[in-house]
């Protein structure tokens, strides 16, 4: 079954600087893959999400990019405010059925 | 429209007993999902119901099963209950069961498990 790995578990940034998370999947197959964002204490909610017949997509600050080839893809963050502060996680779905398998998440400090 | 809600949203029970979650998703929404998550092994996919039928289900013993009503209304019910059962139980709802569909989180259960 399908295996995704996250990387780093946390990372600490400067307010204005910008932060990156990679994921890597195994399952060939994946062809979806959703990014989320939980702030303590609250649901996690969908922020941005790449299908693999894309390789880059950008909404405002956020961006993601898919490398189907080396299975990898990561979130990339600009001009990080203090309320980017949260848990994020990826994930990855094939399109056979297969349920969403999420990576262990990125703990993301901004410090002021 | 009303997002995503659990009942209950705080649950205390002790080992062997059985405890059912209550989710009820977005008007219009036919597809849920069920997840656990723990500190240690992060947010794992119990099963997905979609026009009543179970769908998918992941790595999870007999003793979680779940089930979905006629108005896609969902029910989780775990037997036997154990110590590592204690987590957050989430659900999400999304419109149909495409996988590209935005799945919408509840607030969740925090089950303990004493």
């Amino acid at each position: 079954g399908e295996n995704v790995e996250q990387h780093p578990s946390t990372l600490s940034v400067q307010e204005g600087d910008s932060a990156v998370i990679k994921c890597t999947y195994s399952d060939s197959a994946s062809n979806y893959f959703p990014w989320y964002k939980q702030e303590l204490g609250k649901r996690p909610q969908l922020i941005i999400d790449i299908r693999s017949n894309v390789g880059e997509k950008k909404d405002q600050r956020i961006a993601v990019t898919l490398n189907k080839t080396a299975k990898h893809f990561s979130l990339h963050i600009t001009e990080t405010q203090p309320e980017d502060s949260a848990v994020y996680f990826c994930a990855a779905i094939s399109n056979y059925g297969q349920n969403f398998v999420f990576g262990p998440g990125t703990r993301l400090s901004v410090l002021p | 429209k009303a997002g995503v809600t659990q009942t209950p949203r705080y649950l205390i029970k002790t080992r062997g007993q059985q405890v059912t979650l209550s989710c009820s998703p977005i008007s219009g929404h036919r597809s849920v999902s069920w997840y656990q998550q723990t500190p240690g092994q992060g947010l794992q996919f119990l099963f997905e119901y979609f026009s009543e039928t179970q769908r998918n289900k992941g790595n999870f013993p007999g003793r979680f099963s779940g089930r979905q009503f006629s108005n896609s209304r969902s029910e989780m019910n775990v037997s036997t209950l154990e110590l590592g059962d204690s987590a957050l139980y989430l659900c999400a709802s999304s419109l149909s069961n495409k996988i590209t569909d935005t799945q919408y989180f509840g607030p969740g259960t925090r089950l303990t498990v004493l």
